[in-house]
């Protein structure tokens, strides 16, 4: 069983577009995260939720909105895409804040043209 | 900004060969934690080290971390083509909730 899924792992779209990827973590964590990979292989956090409440928001431009209907699931919904955020982007799940060990999704590949 | 840097960008080795991978980082930590990934996958937790600790060993892996420098390091001794891969360090900082990532090696061990 896939302890942290994500859904689609490809996603070509068109810019203006707006698009949602889903993950969903079976083991029981109370912590889930959004990270962005450039090109470079730069690895940011987007956001972090627990127990379905948002605790971090770094910065992320108001087209990115995360939705967590329960503390299984944390899905990103993009709003009128822009080909910089050309990118892949991982969700992935810790037991509880404070961070110990993540568990990353097999990640999505957003390419915008 | 990035938390971390890492040294080298990328590393070239032969099997058998250990090799040997470096972290800066910039503020207080609660631990420091080392990710593999493979390319075009997700990224794979390897071992974690708490502030308190000096160095901590898992398998073939063998990790450092001095507090007063603000540096880690990751030794993988007896390397295989397996392992290659991109190893990034990751920083949990005191009263954070969050995993402040580095820019990664990318590590190639040839047959």
């Amino acid at each position: 069983d896939t302890a942290v899924s994500q859904t689609p792992k490809y996603l070509v779209t068109q810019m203006g577009n707006d698009k949602s990827i889903k993950c969903e973590q079976n083991l029981g964590h109370d912590t889930m995260y959004w990270y962005k990979q450039d090109s470079k292989k730069f690895l940011k956090i987007m956001f972090s939720y627990n127990n379905k409440e948002l605790i971090i928001n770094e910065t992320v431009p108001n087209r990115f909105s995360p939705k967590s209907p329960d503390k299984a699931h944390l899905n990103l919904h993009i709003n009128s895409l822009e080909l910089g955020d050309s990118a892949v982007y991982f969700c992935a799940s810790s037991p509880r804040v404070g961070v110990t060990e993540a568990f990353f999704g097999q990640g999505t590949r957003l390419t915008v043209v | 900004s990035q938390q971390g840097e890492e040294d080298p960008q990328a590393l070239s080795i032969q099997e058998g060969e250990n090799a040997t991978m470096n972290c800066s980082y910039k503020t207080s930590i609660n631990n420091l934690q080392w990710y593999r990934q493979n390319s075009g996958r997700g990224l794979v937790h390897l071992i974690l080290i708490r502030s308190n600790e000096r160095e901590k060993h898992s398998g073939r892996l063998r990790v450092t971390l001095d507090t007063s420098k603000k540096s880690s390091s990751l030794l993988i001794t007896a390397s295989r083509a397996a392992d290659t891969a991109s190893y990034f360090c990751a920083t949990a900082n005191t009263g954070f909730q969050k995993l402040v990532f580095g820019t990664g090696t990318r590590l190639l061990v040839s047959p």
